[in-house]
């Protein structure tokens, strides 16, 4: 069955700094990958998707992932990052018929 | 505005009561499901619903039941209550779509904190 991994419990990161949050699949011939977003005390709200074509995919506020098929990864990135953006991100896969596996989260904390 | 409803923020129960726990949506979705998170385990499926009185196991559904007797409401049943099932539990839904190349994203309601004391 499909999974996915996401190394980083926290990241704690400056204002206006990058960040990169990890995601890494399990192997498969064909993968359809998400980055969802939980802001505190809400429920979780769909960032991007990649199903398939372009392995750079761009998401809600300034998110981007790129779909890596040699190193089975799909990491989240963001050139310039705002007190705004703490929250916790799961990366998930579909797994089954309309069925979605989510990874075990990470917290990105922005710091002024 | 798309809208998940789940009846309670928070809910306090005892040991082996029943416990119902109710969402509702208002966008006409065939897709309905429940998950439980957890810190450090991220969310488990419990339990998925396609259709009315339709119902599939997730990954954790052992000690839950489901209900889907209308379309826009699915309920979560704890049987008799246990302290593991302390946990926030997220109920969402989905369009059905027969083609994996459109599959359709979730809409998540605000979450049911449970304490079972």
């Amino acid at each position: 069955a499909q999974s996915v991994t996401q190394l980083d419990s926290q990241v704690p990161v400056f204002e206006e700094a990058p960040v990169e949050l990890r995601c890494n699949y399990s192997s498969s011939v064909s993968v359809y990958l998400f980055w969802y977003v939980q802001y505190p005390n809400q429920g979780l709200q769909l960032l991007l998707k990649y199903l398939s074509g372009s392995t750079l995919v761009k998401g809600i506020n300034g998110f981007e992932a790129e779909f890596n098929k040699s190193q089975t990864s799909f990491h989240l990135r963001k050139p310039s990052v705002h007190i705004s953006d703490t929250a916790e991100y799961f990366c998930a896969v579909i797994t089954g018929f309309q069925k979605l596996v989510f990874g075990t989260g990470t917290r990105l904390l922005v710091s002024p | 505005d798309v809208k998940v409803t789940q009846s309670s923020r928070y809910l306090v129960k005892r040991t082996g009561e029943k416990v119902f726990l109710e969402c509702v949506q208002d966008m006409d979705h065939e897709n309905m499901f429940w998950y439980r998170q957890d810190p450090g385990l991220g969310l488990r499926l419990i339990y998925f619903s396609y259709d009315v009185k339709m119902k599939e196991k997730g990954d954790i559904p052992e000690g839950y039941s489901v209900s889907r007797e209308k379309k826009e409401r699915f309920s979560l049943i704890l049987e008799s209550a246990s302290t593991n099932q302390t946990s926030m539990y997220l109920c969402a839904s989905s369009l059905l779509s027969f083609d994996r190349d459109r599959v359709e994203k979730l809409f998540f309601g605000s979450g049911t904190q449970l304490s079972v004391l």
